[in-house]
């Protein structure tokens, strides 16, 4: 069964440097996102993305925040400076981009610790 | 802003019994999802309620919407040690591929 498969699974960096999440989206899906979900909190909406650019973004999804499809089956997400606040479990999904349902999948996700 | 409210945040119950959760949302939609996060682990998608009165079951899960109400509820029937989990709903707010708006999550645990 298809999945979404992100990388890496665990990631470690220090205040102010740049990080880079990778994920492959389920192949066929037109729709992509990303959320984040700090230890013990719920699920937060970052950034959806569509046709090769953002559809949505949140609050959260400020200018430290960019996202990218650099060939047919990658999507990123990078940090530019890290702060401690951005430890959390990043996930990305994709949906087949439906009108009628909404469907997201989601990948394992990556946790980021900032140090 | 939309609003997605759960409750209860905590459940801990026996093995055999039934239990109700319950999902509050602040705006009108017609499309609410309900998901599984076991610890450490992403996001299975249980199921998808797309108009007012849907109702749907997997196992021992039963998922209905009131989209009238805003209100969504997962029934858990003869509860097993095995869904012990957290269970989050989440709403949509437009319609289309939105990005989706999760409540807190309720953290069920069930005792042998």
């Amino acid at each position: 069964e298809p999945e979404v498969t992100q990388t890496p699974s665990h990631q470690v960096t220090q205040m102010g440097q740049e990080v880079i999440l990778r994920c492959v989206p389920i192949s066929n899906h037109l729709y992509f996102y990303w959320y984040r979900q700090i230890l013990g909190q719920k699920v937060e909406f970052l950034v959806s993305f569509y046709n090769n650019e953002i559809s949505e973004k949140s609050e959260i999804f400020d200018d430290q925040f960019s996202v990218e499809r650099p060939d047919g089956s990658n999507f990123t997400l990078k940090i530019r400076s890290t702060k401690l606040e951005d430890s959390a479990m990043y996930f990305c999904a994709s949906s087949p981009g439906l009108a009628v349902r909404n469907e997201q999948f989601f990948g394992p996700g990556t946790r980021l610790t900032v140090l | 802003e939309l609003k997605v409210e759960q409750n209860p945040l905590f459940l801990s119950m026996q093995e055999g019994k039934n239990y109700t959760i319950y999902c509050n949302y602040s705006t009108t939609s017609d499309r609410l999802y309900w998901y599984r996060q076991d610890p450490g682990k992403s996001l299975e998608s249980l199921f998808v309620l797309l108009s007012n009165g849907a109702v749907k079951q997997e196992g021992r899960l039963m998922a209905s919407l009131d989209t009238k109400a805003r209100l969504s509820t997962l029934h858990i029937t003869a509860a097993v040690h095995d869904l012990s989990a957290t269970y989050f709903c989440a709403v949509d707010k437009r319609g289309g591929a939105d990005g989706l708006t999760f409540g807190k999550g309720t953290h069920l645990i069930i005792q042998p």
